[in-house]
């Protein structure tokens, strides 16, 4: 069965760090692009990263980019977010996804198809 | 950004009903669109992508369509298990982003 378990979250200031981690197992970890997607109270969810199976490609979200660093252990099937100079807006829970591309309409399209449970970042004073 | 709103933000339904849900886009993303189910609690599920290709282990009574702009969820007839909040995705541009989402509770 395939699991994504997300660890880290708490309260931290604005302007503080703090280190988010999801723990797979299931699959061949390596062989899939990975995503941190968050959900502030009450919005929609917010893509806000994605790191290539060999970790040599990253892509943010404007919101995060030169603040968030995604990063993965292939060794460990592990997956990290290290969040510095964080803002009120950042208080989400955090969830880690895997990405699948999947053939329909002509066309192979990407899906964030296995998700943990989350965890939740509080930035507040 | 290519912006995603959903309609209704909330329905109230009953087992049984018909239910439908509208997504559209604020540029064209062909059938760059996915559909995720989130009960409180849990782990979104991930059930339509294509914009109407249901994921493997999907119920039936799940269906999408639209192209371009405009798309729809459709639930045939609601059971018990289908209340939570559906968000639609856009996978055409690399910002990957949802919905608002659509709440689906209990008449």
């Amino acid at each position: 069965e395939v699991q994504l378990v997300e660890s880290g979250g708490g309260l931290v200031q604005p302007g503080g760090s703090l280190r988010l981690s999801c723990s797979t197992s299931g699959f061949t970890f390596s062989n899939f692009e990975m995503n941190w997607v968050r959900q502030a109270p009450g919005k929609g969810p917010e893509w806000v990263s994605n790191i290539s199976g060999s970790g040599s490609s990253v892509d943010y979200a404007d919101s995060v980019k030169g603040r968030f660093t995604i990063s993965r252990d292939n060794a460990k099937n592990s997956l990290y977010l290290q969040m510095n100079t964080l803002r009120a807006e950042d208080t989400a829970v955090y969830y880690c996804a895997r990405s699948g591309e999947y053939y329909g309409s002509g066309s192979f399209h990407k899906a964030f198809d296995t998700w943990g449970q989350g965890t939740m970042v509080t930035v507040s004073s | 950004d290519i912006h995603m709103t959903q309609s209704p933000s909330s329905l109230s339904a009953s087992v049984g009903d018909r239910v439908t849900i509208t997504c559209r886009a604020s540029q064209s993303i062909n059938k760059y669109l996915n559909w995720y189910q989130k009960k409180p609690g849990k782990a979104p599920k991930f059930l339509i992508y294509g914009a109407s290709s249901l994921r493997s282990g999907v119920p039936l009574r799940f269906s999408g369509s639209g192209s371009g702009t405009d798309f729809t969820l459709t639930i045939s007839s609601l059971q018990p298990e289908d209340f939570a909040t559906y968000y639609c995705q856009q996978s055409y541009s690399s910002s990957f982003t949802f919905g608002p989402g659509t709440k689906v509770d209990i008449k």
